[in-house]
């Protein structure tokens, strides 16, 4: 199973909008609604944002989005915080077994 | 509080073993389904292994079948690691399985344990 394909790295401004995208195929991304993103601030435990496409877990902001069209699923941060520079992944259920793929992920640079 | 700990990393030569452990507390482990997942060096995360609440189901990558088990007890989860490579070196961290089966995403995350293969 390869890995699903993310940007190495996005930048954005305090304030502004910024989207990842996670494109997998229409054997995991496109069939299942089964696509989560963390992030991961190195020396952290990675801490889960998003599930299941667009749900967003009790106690995360929702500056935090997610959505998913065709083979591609998208995280975007909105207002962004300094706070908010760190490693995003996006992982999708890849349709064998239970097996779950992870994307390259994604440097997020607030300048 | 909720909280995973990773312990047993260490270096070790090619084709040896390593046995990984993940100490859960402050929920009820025996409800969850568990996770490994790793990150080499400059790399990012690669899903590893998982194993059902009940014991009765376990999957694994391609890239460790054969040569890594995943098993728990009441309130821990290991990871045997046989045959090592260099590219098994990485952080490897254990994580609780979220939603209602416990397969497709994770909730809660330890901050994992490094295992560096080398000679």
């Amino acid at each position: 199973q390869s890995a699903l394909t993310q940007p190495a790295s996005v930048s954005g401004s305090p304030g502004q909008s910024i989207t990842i995208s996670c494109t997998g195929t229409s054997n995991d991304v496109g069939t299942y609604n089964l696509v989560s993103w963390y992030q991961h601030h190195p020396g952290k435990a990675p801490k889960v944002l998003i599930y299941e496409v667009n749900k967003r877990p009790s106690g995360v902001s929702n500056r935090f989005s997610g959505s998913k069209s065709g083979n591609t699923a998208s995280l975007t941060i909105s207002g962004l915080q300094a706070e908010d520079e760190a490693d995003y992944y996006c992982c999708s259920y890849t349709g064998s077994s239970e097996d779950v793929v992870f994307g390259g992920g994604t440097k997020l640079t607030v300048l | 509080q909720v909280q995973l700990v990773e312990s047993g990393g260490g270096m070790v030569q090619p084709g040896t073993s390593l046995r990984l452990s993940c100490a859960a507390s402050g929920f009820t482990f025996s409800r969850y389904t568990m996770h490994w997942v790793r990150q080499a060096p400059g790399k990012g995360l690669e899903w590893v292994a998982v194993i059902s609440y009940d014991v009765d189901n376990k999957y694994y990558a391609d890239s460790v079948k054969g040569r890594f088990t995943i098993s728990r007890d009441n309130s821990n989860v290991y990871l045997q690691m046989n045959s090592l490579t260099a590219e098994d070196t990485a952080v490897y961290s254990c994580a609780r399985g979220g939603g209602s089966t416990g397969y497709y995403y994770m909730d809660v995350w330890g901050k994992g344990t490094t295992v560096t293969v080398s000679s």
